[in-house]
């Protein structure tokens, strides 16, 4: 069965601060590797994907992650956090074309001003 | 395009009793999931349908049971609810498709919250 960990249920940056947060995941096959936002009080949207296609993925508000097969890892980074971008962030692994998705336990990002 | 609508948003309940949710996918997605999100647990997967058969299933007791229409609107129900039930349940629809990168998105509605006393 597919598992993933995020490292650190709750990060603190400052504003202008790099963001990153971390996330491992156990796969037996190339997986598909997703991040997505929560804000209060509403459901997931999501930030990006990755499918095999490149190892940097880009996604939205400013925000990508870069695969790493030898590490297990798909960190999330953003070079400079905003106050907006005070949220829950869940890293997600699906095996293959079905829609059973792992999700992390999440990490909860503060941003100071 | 309208998104995923989960109805009710927020509904209290009594141990015993039972609860239906309901999910209304995004038009033309056919897949609906479950997902139940505490803040213990994160989130865990419930079942998922499509074309109104049950795909997969999560680790949940027979007390929670889901069903689709063939407009693709889902609901859940839950029997004999207990204090643990209490969480945002959260339904997520996506198109699943069959090539293109194989990778299918979730869209998730705003999502169900369940108390139980």
């Amino acid at each position: 069965a597919q598992s993933v960990t995020q490292l650190g249920s709750h990060v603190s940056v400052s504003e202008g601060a790099l963001v990153l947060l971390r996330c491992n995941y156990s796969s037996s096959v190339p997986p598909y590797l997703f991040w997505y936002v929560q804000y209060p009080n509403q459901g997931l949207q999501l930030l990006l994907k990755y499918t095999s296609a490149a190892t940097l993925v880009k996604g939205i508000n400013g925000f990508e992650a870069e695969f790493k097969k030898s590490e297990t890892s798909f960190h999330l980074t953003k070079p400079s956090a905003h106050m907006s971008d005070a949220a829950e962030y869940f890293c997600a692994v699906s095996e293959n074309t079905g829609n059973q998705f792992y999700f992390g336990t999440g990490t909860s990002l503060t941003v100071i001003p | 395009k309208a998104g995923v609508t989960q109805t009710p948003r927020y509904l209290i309940k009594t141990r015993g009793q039972q609860v239906t949710l309901s999910c209304s996918p995004i038009s033309g997605h056919r897949s609906v999931s479950w997902y139940q999100q505490t803040p213990g647990q994160g989130l865990q997967f419930l079942f998922e349908y499509f074309s109104e058969t049950q795909r997969n299933k999560g680790n949940f007791p027979g007390r929670f049971s889901g069903r689709q229409f063939s407009n693709s609107r889902s609901e859940m129900n839950v029997s004999t609810l207990e204090l643990g039930d209490s969480a945002l349940y959260l339904c997520a629809s996506s198109l699943l498709l069959a090539g293109g990168d194989g990778a299918n998105v979730l869209t998730f509605g705003a999502g169900s919250r369940l108390t139980v006393l």
